[in-house]
């Protein structure tokens, strides 16, 4: 059975800084991972993903990496802006034939003016 | 483009009652899947539609918890009756194509509070 589970649970640092976010998952069988934003009573933003065969994905100032093999993926969030401030959730896609993700239970990230 | 809407967005109802959600996909996905968080708990998988047929349903908690997506086009779960343990954010998804890795696109959710 797949688990993900996200470190730190909460996160918080001062505008600017560069920050990673970590993500593991047990089962290193997955076809894809993805990186969702949550805001507070809102629905989840889809902000990258990475399919099995990549190493990493790039938008804006986002990057995620995946070493499958170690069970890892980090969100890198350079500048850091307080709008960034959020929940920041991962996802994998594993188990043969299902396309159900399993998610972690998220890091929530304030950015201090 | 629209994005996956969902109706309503919250229901609060007494333990006993029924209530149904919605969920509309983006238009021309087939793939429909339905996730809840309940309080506390990361978000867990329900069940996965293709077009109108029921791919996985291997997330659904019990019998009391229905899903249909008649035509293929919206879907509706179904709780009946509620219980104290169901109130949660229910949150449906869609994916585009046939392919296991498409990017799932997530609605707003629906708050669910059992009184």
């Amino acid at each position: 059975k797949q688990e993900v589970t996200q470190i730190p649970a909460a996160l918080s640092v001062p505008e600017g800084e560069n920050l990673v976010l970590n993500c593991s998952f047990t089962d290193s069988a997955i076809y894809n991972l993805q990186w969702f934003r949550q805001d507070p009573g809102k629905g989840l933003t889809s902000l990258l993903l990475i399919q099995s065969s990549q190493r990493e994905q790039t938008s804006g100032r986002l990057n995620a990496s995946l070493d499958k093999s170690s069970g890892r993926s980090t969100l890198y969030i350079a500048a850091s802006q307080p709008g960034d401030s959020a929940t920041y959730l991962c996802a994998v896609g594993s188990g043969a034939g299902s396309y159900q993700l399993t998610f972690g239970k998220g890091t929530k990230l304030s950015v201090i003016p | 483009e629209a994005g996956v809407t969902q109706f309503p967005s919250h229901s609060v109802i007494e333990k006993g009652q029924t209530v149904t959600l919605r969920c509309d996909p983006i238009s021309g996905h087939d793939n429909l899947y339905w996730y809840r968080r309940v309080m506390g708990k990361e978000i867990k998988f329900l069940l996965h539609f293709v077009k109108e047929s029921k791919q996985d349903e291997s997330g659904m908690p019990n019998n009391r918890f229905l899903a249909e997506r008649t035509g293929g086009t919206y879907s509706t779960l179904k709780v009946q009756p509620a219980e104290l343990e169901d109130s949660g954010v229910y949150f449906c998804a869609s994916s585009q194509g046939t392919s296991i890795s498409d990017e799932q696109f997530f609605g707003p959710g629906t708050r669910l509070t059992v009184l």
